[in-house]
Parts: C-alpha cells; structure tokens; sequence
C-alpha cells in the first residue's frame, strides 16, 4: 500500500517558471489538501479538495492552482515561481472531511526558486 | 480563527524519562479534533495520537498519552521511556468540524525534541 505519494522529492526552479507538484493517494480518500511548510512554522494550508471535481482555498493560496479530476490525483500548479514560494510542500489526505479521521501525509517536496 | 500555540521550541530528556510537550489552543466552537504529529528528520509527518473533544477520557497510545483539558484549551502530551527514536520536531493540530473550516489542520510552531542517551 503506497498511501500518499509526491513527486518529485526535490526541485530547484528560476524566478518565473511554472510547474506542477504530483500528489497521488491509492486509498480512496474524498479528502486531499495540500499544505506548505516553512522554518520555524507549522505548516500552512494551501488548497484543499472535498471529492473529485471540487477544489477551495485554504488559508494561503496566492500563486498556487489546483484540480481534481479524479479521486485519486491532486496536482498543484506553480504559475509563476516567486522566492517567497521556497518552501517544503506536504500533501495529504484523510478517509473523510469534517472527521476524526487523521491526515495521511506524503513525504513532502523540497522546491527552491532562485 | 483558531490558533495553536506551542511555547517550548526546544526539549531535551535522557533516554527512558518522561517528558511532556504543552500545546494550547484557542476556539469558539464545542466540537472538535486535536492531534500530535511527530516529523522526524526524514521529513515525513507521523500521527502520533488523536482526541475528540467529545470525550472526556485522555487518549494513549502505548509509550505516549495526552492531557486533554477542555475547559483551559490545553492538549499536552506525555512521552514516558523516552527512546533514541523519538527524536523529532513535535507538531500540535487542531482541526474543527465545520464545512466553512475546509476541514484543516491549523498547526503550532513546533517543539523540536531531543532524546539523549
């Protein structure tokens, strides 16, 4: 059972490139989100997603997109890489929303922009 | 909007004592989720125990349990035979049961621990 996974686990991108963070979770949650985390902060919730096809904001989701055209897969897209984006990206995911159930999380991305 | 507050950025403890880690949080709802996380140097986030606000009963879970005060908004955590392997930074989590929440988890700072042998 892989449970959550991320790719890739490193990055380093120039000022003004785009790219996309992979997230996919095998055990058939409604519920992913994706959260950044920053020295000497907990982490921050960026995006997070209710079931397929339904995406919202979470508390800091400026330069950032989501989709989730199916149960399993939640990308988030870079549009336009700024240095204040320099952070470790966690993906995560939990049975249900509104719940005790806890977040499963993916190993994280390390992404520096330069 | 909810906050969790960590106040100890740093612990240490000698292998096999107990050591408690505090974590407060300020809400106005009456139904909710608090959780402890264990990051490790790997990175990877750990659950490490869970409490529902509903239950009145602290949670544990082997070697670690929580002290759950309601009323004082205060979740701690107790770490008894401290190991080698518990080494991590410590994240307290609260999450709410509302729709209008996202479903979030709303973290604190940290609590970096250090098992010494």
């Amino acid at each position: 059972n892989a449970g959550v996974t991320q790719t890739p686990k490193f990055q380093v991108l120039k000022t003004g490139q785009s790219m996309t963070l992979q997230c996919a979770q095998d055990m058939n949650h409604e519920y992913m989100s994706w959260y950044r985390q920053d020295p000497g902060m907990g982490l921050r919730l960026i995006h997070y997603s209710v079931g397929a096809g339904i995406t919202d904001q979470g508390e800091v989701p400026n330069g950032y997109n989501v989709s989730r055209s199916t149960t399993e897969d939640f990308p988030l897209r870079l549009l336009s890489a700024a240095p204040s984006q320099t952070s470790v990206y966690f993906c995560a995911s939990s049975l249900l929303p509104y719940s005790n159930q806890p977040q499963h999380f993916g190993d994280g991305t390390r992404l520096s922009i330069l | 909007a909810q906050t969790v507050t960590q106040s100890q950025p740093e612990m240490s403890v000698q292998e096999a004592e107990t050591v408690t880690l505090s974590c407060t949080y300020d809400t106005s709802e009456s139904n909710y989720y608090l959780f402890w996380y264990k990051q490790p140097p790997s990175r990877q986030m750990i659950l490490v125990i869970r409490q529902e606000a509903y239950k009145q009963q602290n949670a544990t879970e082997n070697r670690f349990s929580v002290n759950f005060q309601k009323a004082a908004k205060s979740f701690s955590l107790k770490i008894s035979d401290s190991q080698l392997g518990d080494t991590a930074m410590y994240f307290c989590a609260f999450r709410d049961s509302k729709e209008t929440s996202g479903s979030r988890l709303t973290f604190g700072e940290g609590t970096q621990l250090t098992v010494n042998p």
